[in-house]
């Protein structure tokens, strides 16, 4: 089945503790991309990759990291989170088509974080 | 910098009612535009999309159109039902070449209430 897999769906945490958040496809998609959720605000991106070892920020970028060196992985780095980094996060990825332009997007299931 | 208007903001309607969403963007140098549907705490789940040289795009009881160089969208649903109860967004991809290549900017969303 084709699917975007997120790890963990649910964390909580502390200040200043160092996590990771998981993102892997199963599609062979070129693209993959995170973006935060968050009440009034809607969905915004944070780090996108157009191919392996090539990324690229977002909108709201700072406070995250990413990289990606595989093409079905694209794991997000909190090195140091903070409350407002308290969200829901969502991954997605897609093929490139015609012209390089983005695809269908898929996306994950969601991973709820709070940050105390 | 791309930004996207989703109007209007809430809907309710009975059941069996012809609706239309609304969705608006500032950059027409678009290389496409999807609609998802996205229910409670769940992920997004793509509805249909348009590519920057389509007018239109039909799904069952949905069918989205694109006018490119007025910058607008529209998502219409036929013969609503309480199933289709969920919170619907629009998203622009920006095309190769273009300051917005590789990112997707997402309306705010419509929350659409079907009662039977």
């Amino acid at each position: 089945e084709a699917q975007v897999t997120q790890n963990p769906r649910y964390l909580i945490t502390v200040t200043g503790k160092k996590l990771t958040v998981t993102c892997s496809q199963n599609m062979n998609h070129e693209y993959m991309s995170w973006y935060r959720q968050d009440p009034g605000l809607g969905l915004r991106q944070i780090y996108y990759s157009m191919n392996v070892e090539v990324t690229d920020k977002g909108d709201v970028p700072e406070g995250y990291k990413v990289s990606r060196k595989e093409k079905r992985n694209f794991p997000l780095i909190l090195e140091s989170p903070s409350p407002n980094q308290t969200s829901l996060y969502f991954c997605a990825s897609s093929s490139l088509g015609r012209l390089a332009g983005l695809s269908e997007q898929y996306f994950g299931p969601g991973t709820r974080l709070t940050v105390t | 910098k791309q930004e996207v208007t989703q109007i209007p903001a809430a809907l309710s309607v009975p059941e069996g009612e012809n609706l239309v969403l609304n969705c608006s963007f500032t950059d027409s140098a678009i290389y496409n535009l999807q609609w998802f549907r996205q229910d409670p705490g769940k992920g997004l789940t793509s509805l249909l999309l348009i590519q920057s040289s389509q007018r239109e795009q039909t799904s069952g009881r949905l069918n989205a159109s694109l006018d490119k160089s007025s910058g607008r969208s529209t998502l219409y649903i036929a013969a609503s039902q309480p199933g289709d109860s969920a919170t619907y967004l629009c998203a622009v991809g920006g095309r190769a070449g273009g300051t917005s290549y590789g990112k997707l900017t997402f309306g705010q969303g419509t929350i659409l209430t079907v009662h039977p």
